[in-house]
């Protein structure tokens, strides 16, 4: 049973070009999320998917981000117009569906770590 | 709002002593609490999880935490550090977001180890 599938690991953009990550969930998982860490920093979370919906976007920065998880194939994370400030480590994390809130546990990608130049 | 706290940047030990890694949360409910463990270069890694119950929770690679609501802490544990131990640890807080947490996350303690 493959793990969360993050790619690129690592991604280099000059400033002004896009920026796009791809999350792959576990098998059997319906919730993706997206987090962001900053050097020296912990992850801050960015936003919540199920299957063709954001729940919560609450972390997102109002422009140049978005992110979507369609019905078929993996969460995308775009970034617009990167810029140096946007240099950071991204994961996904998934959970499963389960009415137990306890047993939504999230399991990590090994995150893609975005260079700005 | 949810918020967590390590107040510890960077902490050393020699491998076989003991180790408390320190976190303070604030959550209005009973909290969710977590510690992942992150590798260089790596994603993070789940320790071990509070949700109810027996305040002391154990864990994998022989890591436990306590729960105490008093003092609002969920403190991480282990009898003797090994070397493999260095790392980067974050406690997290869940927050209740329609069926699934939000996890909320202290800056992190980053462990050296001295042989």
């Amino acid at each position: 049973n493959a793990g969360v599938m993050q790619n690129p690991r690592h991604l280099v953009r000059r400033r002004g070009q896009e920026a796009r990550l791809r999350c792959s969930p576990m098998k059997g998982h319906s919730h993706v999320y997206w987090y962001r860490q900053l050097p020296e920093e912990g992850l801050k979370f960015m936003v919540y998917l199920q299957k063709e919906n954001i729940i919560d976007e609450s972390g997102m920065p109002k422009e140049r981000f978005s992110a979507e998880f369609p019905k078929e194939g993996p969460s995308i994370l775009r970034i617009q117009q990167v810029v140096r400030g946007d240099s950071a480590a991204y994961f996904c994390a998934s959970s499963p569906r389960d009415r137990l809130v306890a047993k939504n546990i999230q399991y990590f990608g090994a995150g893609t770590r975005l260079s700005v130049l | 709002a949810q918020s967590v706290t390590q107040p510890d940047i960077h902490i050393t030990v020699s491998e076989g002593a003991s180790l408390e890694l320190r976190c303070n949360y604030s959550y209005g409910a009973t909290p969710y609490l977590f510690w992942y463990v992150q590798s260089p270069g790596q994603g993070l890694q789940l320790l071990l999880k509070y949700f109810s119950g027996d305040t002391l929770v154990q864990g994998i690679k022989g890591f436990e935490a306590e729960f105490k609501r008093s003092q609002s802490s969920f403190n991480l544990r282990k009898p003797s550090v090994h070397w493999s131990d260095a790392a980067e640890y974050f406690c997290a807080v869940g927050a209740l977001i329609q069926g699934a947490q939000k996890l909320v996350f202290g800056q992190g303690t980053r462990l050296t180890i001295n042989p």
